[in-house]
């Protein structure tokens, strides 16, 4: 089945402690993403890759970094959680190296206190 | 600012209505995206519609799209119950590598 997982699906952490969500997608898609969605503010870019090794900044990185050294994962490291991240966040992918129709992952609810 | 803002905020229809919801934008596009998300889930994508084109059916949805008054409206036809999500669209940005999303309109549709 055609998918994008993400894991953790739910995470409460403290301010400070390092965490990694991790997203895989196995439909071999080139481009993949990050989006946070907060309520009233629709869904923000917080990174993008259109290909391994080839990652850009969205519309509000600050405060996360994105690897992508496998075409299939492109995991979202905070490396410093701040309690402004507290959100609902989703992975997506797309085939090519643009934004045509894009998967999306179910989601992975953070909480940092 | 958002790109892409979506009208009505929320809508609350009968089963069997049709439900329209609207969408602007300030810039120039490549594309146009409509998405749907049920309550907390994972969005799913419902139409694309390019710069060059008009109007756009996939079933019981109808997309139109008005370059020169940058907005699009999509049109969901004889509503049903389980129509019932948050649907919002998507604009393509940054040279076609970035989706920027509006803030959606919450339809409900009422047995």
């Amino acid at each position: 089945e055609a998918q994008v997982t993400q894991n953790p699906r739910y995470l409460i952490t403290v301010t400070g402690k390092k965490l990694t969500v991790t997203c895989s997608q196995n439909m071999n898609h080139e481009y993949m993403s990050w989006y946070r969605q907060d309520p009233g503010l629709g869904l923000r870019q917080i990174y993008y890759s259109m290909n391994v090794e080839v990652t850009d900044k969205g519309d509000v990185p600050e405060g996360y970094k994105v690897s992508r050294k496998e075409k299939r994962n492109f995991p979202l490291i905070l490396e410093s959680p701040s309690p402004n991240q507290t959100s609902l966040y989703f992975c997506a992918s797309s085939t090519g190296t643009s934004v045509y129709e894009q998967y999306f992952g179910p989601g992975t609810r953070l909480t940092v206190t | 600012s958002q790109q892409g803002e979506e009208d009505p905020q929320a809508l609350s229809i009968q089963e069997g209505e049709n439900a329209t919801m609207n969408c602007s934008y300030k810039t120039s596009i490549n594309n146009l995206q409509w998405y749907r998300q049920n309550s907390g889930r994972g969005l799913v994508h419902l139409i694309l519609i390019r710069s060059n084109e008009r109007e756009k059916h996939s079933g019981r949805l109808r997309v139109t799209l008005d370059t020169s008054k940058k907005s699009s409206s999509l049109l969901i036809t004889a509503s049903r119950a389980a129509d019932t999500a948050s649907y919002f669209c998507a604009k393509e940005t940054g040279g076609g590598n970035k989706l920027t999303f509006g803030t959606g309109t919450q339809l409900k549709v009422e047995l």
